[in-house]
């Protein structure tokens, strides 16, 4: 069974310039979650896709981050304009069910962003 | 409001040696509790978990973690360390009340391991 894919593994874009960056979650998994790893800390959440309904997107930062997550199967992360800031690893997870923390999260690879 | 404390940034043991990462939480309830390990460039894959029962739960890679509700502690164990058991550990909390499925992680402990 394929895990969590994610694309691309790398991305280096210069400041204010437009970002995505895309997840396909393990098959059947309905719930999504997209997490930022800044350097040399946990990963921390930015939105939870519950099927094709953010569920909760408290922690995205709504000037400048967008998600979508279009028939509740592939999602996409998008920033525009990106920062200096923004340079981190970007996660996707999945998991099969929704909203119980008993729910294993299976994570991908994870994008690294380094805005210039 | 939920947390983890991972107090040792990074900690270098030698092949062969046991080895104690360290977790306390901050819940209110007893919590779902994981182990995460994260290898270089890679995603993060599932030690162990504890949901309830025995507070002994043993993982893969000959991991173990015992649950100590006295302690607010889920330490991560194993008896000898190989060396490819160099990564970054990542311990995490999950809420056992309402209807979050969100993870708490802590900031991460880096295991080096000398030959």
């Amino acid at each position: 069974e394929a895990g969590v894919v994610q694309s691309p593994r790398y991305k280096i874009i210069e400041k204010k310039q437009p970002v995505a960056f895309w997840c396909n979650p393990i098959s059947g998994h309905n719930t999504l979650y997209w997490y930022r790893q800044n350097l040399g800390q946990g990963p921390e959440l930015l939105i939870r896709y519950e099927n094709e309904e953010a569920v909760d997107d408290s922690q995205l930062p709504k000037d400048r981050f967008s998600a979508e997550r279009l028939k509740g199967v592939d999602s996409t992360l998008k920033i525009q304009p990106a920062e200096l800031g923004d340079s981190a690893v970007y996660l996707c997870a999945s998991t099969l069910g929704a909203r119980a923390a008993k729910n294993i999260q299976y994570f991908g690879a994870g994008t690294r962003l380094s805005v210039l | 409001a939920q947390s983890v404390t991972q107090p040792d940034i990074h900690i270098t043991v030698s092949e062969g040696a046991s080895l104690e990462l360290r977790c306390n939480y901050s819940y209110g309830a007893t919590p779902y509790l994981f182990w995460y390990v994260q290898s270089p460039g890679q995603g993060l894959q599932l030690l162990l978990k504890y949901f309830s029962g025995d507070t002994l739960v043993q993982g893969i890679k000959g991991f173990e973690a015992e649950f100590k509700r006295s302690q607010s502690s889920f330490n991560l164990r194993k008896p000898s360390v190989h060396w490819s058991d160099a990564a970054e550990y990542f311990c995490a909390v999950g809420r056992s009340r309402g209807s979050q499925g969100n993870l708490i992680f802590g900031k991460g402990t880096k295991l080096s391991v000398k030959p």
